[in-house]
Parts: C-alpha cells; structure tokens; sequence
C-alpha cells in the first residue's frame, strides 16, 4: 500500500529564507508527482507536475525535485514571502489507476 | 487554463436532510472526476472515482449509500450526501482529471450538518 509523508509537518520562517519541503513515498511505482498549495478553507492549486522520466520541475521560485528510486521528492522554494504562507501537500499517482495519494501535508507560515 | 468550479462553498443543513454538491470542468471534458473530504488540519482522503456514463468507484470504508455521486455528462459530476449527520460535516473537494495536465481541483464545500 503506498504510503506518502511530508516532513516537516509545520514551519515558519522569516520573510527571505529559502526553504525545503520533503515528500517521500514508499511504492516507487509511480506515473508522476504533483505538488500543491491549498490556503485554509480552499481547494488545491496545483504549483509542479513531474513525470516519472522528469528529474524536477521549475516554475518562479519554486522547483521541485524528484528521485523516483529512492522515493523521494522536494519542493525547494527560494526567498519566501508571506504571501507563500499556506499548506503544502504532495501527491504522486500510482501505475495503473488514475488516483492521487497525498502526502500528509507542510503547513507553512512566513513572517515578515 | 483548465477550470474546475465547484458549488455550492458553504452549505449548512439540518441533520437527517440531503445534500448534492457539484463539480463542472468549465473548459475541458473530464472522463474522470474525483471526490476528497478532509478533516480540520488532515490530508485528504479519497473517498470515490467518477466515472462517466458508468458507476462511481468507492473508496473502503466509503458508504455509497450514504455518499451518492452522478457523473452524468463529460463535464459534471454531482456528490449528494443523504441523510446527513453531524458526523458527516467536512470539507469536501472534487477534482478532474484532464490527460498530460494533470489533476485540477475544485475550491471546496464546507458542509455543517446541524
């Protein structure tokens, strides 16, 4: 049974730091990553999608990583602002079925 | 961009009442829609599959006859919550599925069921 885990599961930093957030999972059989922000009380926003065959993705500020073997995936995101406040969970969709698995969740909070 | 829009973002009931929330695709046809509910500071967790044209899958543990979902076209599926109880308050999320994009989720539902 995959099974995914953020770590850590609460940060807060201030305003300018560069941060990582860790997702791993246990069944490296998988079609692709996806990373999300979900601001309290909201749906999901999609932030990076990584294929399987993708060693990560970048978008602004954020790029996220994806090493599939060792079952391990980071968001890296550079000079964080308050307005990156939020939670941030990872999903990965396993081989042969169109469902995501989401991670436990990072809930981030930067102040200025 | 792909759009899913879902409705209504805040419903409260009356225990023993029903409850249908939608989820549209706006823009692109989804074969496939998913429904989520999350608990206050949890990860969400699937509850079923939506297929349409066919029956919903249901997640262990998910009662079907509780949770009713319809996915009678390409771009609507609909998750009604019958007889509702206080138990059953949540957050509820869909989602779509659209191929090579990904997955794009709908804002949510808070149900109180009073």
């Amino acid at each position: 049974k995959q099974e995914v885990t953020q770590i850590p599961a609460a940060l807060s930093v201030p305003e300018g730091e560069n941060l990582v957030l860790n997702c791993s999972f246990t069944d490296s059989a998988i079609y692709n990553l996806q990373w999300f922000r979900q601001d309290p009380g909201k749906g999901l926003t999609s932030l990076l999608l990584i294929q399987s065959s993708q060693r990560e993705q970048t978008s602004g500020r954020l790029n996220a990583s994806l090493d599939k073997s060792s079952g391990r995936s980071t968001l890296y995101i550079a000079a964080s602002q308050p307005g990156d406040s939020a939670t941030y969970l990872c999903a990965v969709s396993p081989y042969n079925t169109d469902k995501l698995i989401f991670g436990t969740g990072t809930r981030l909070q930067v102040f200025p | 961009g792909a759009v899913v829009s879902q409705h209504p973002s805040r419903v409260i009931c009356k225990s023993g009442t029903s409850v249908k929330i939608e989820c549209r695709s706006l823009d692109f046809q989804a074969t496939t829609m998913f429904w989520y509910r999350q608990f206050p500071k949890k990860s969400l967790m699937l509850m079923a599959t939506s297929n349409e044209g066919s029956k919903a899958t249901y997640e262990q543990g998910v009662e079907k006859d509780k949770f009713l979902i319809n996915h009678a076209s390409l771009t609507l599926s609909t998750l009604t919550v019958t007889s509702a109880h206080p138990e059953d308050s949540s957050f509820y999320i869909c989602s779509a599925l659209r191929a090579s994009y990904g997955y794009t989720f709908g804002s949510g539902t808070r149900l109180t069921v009073v």
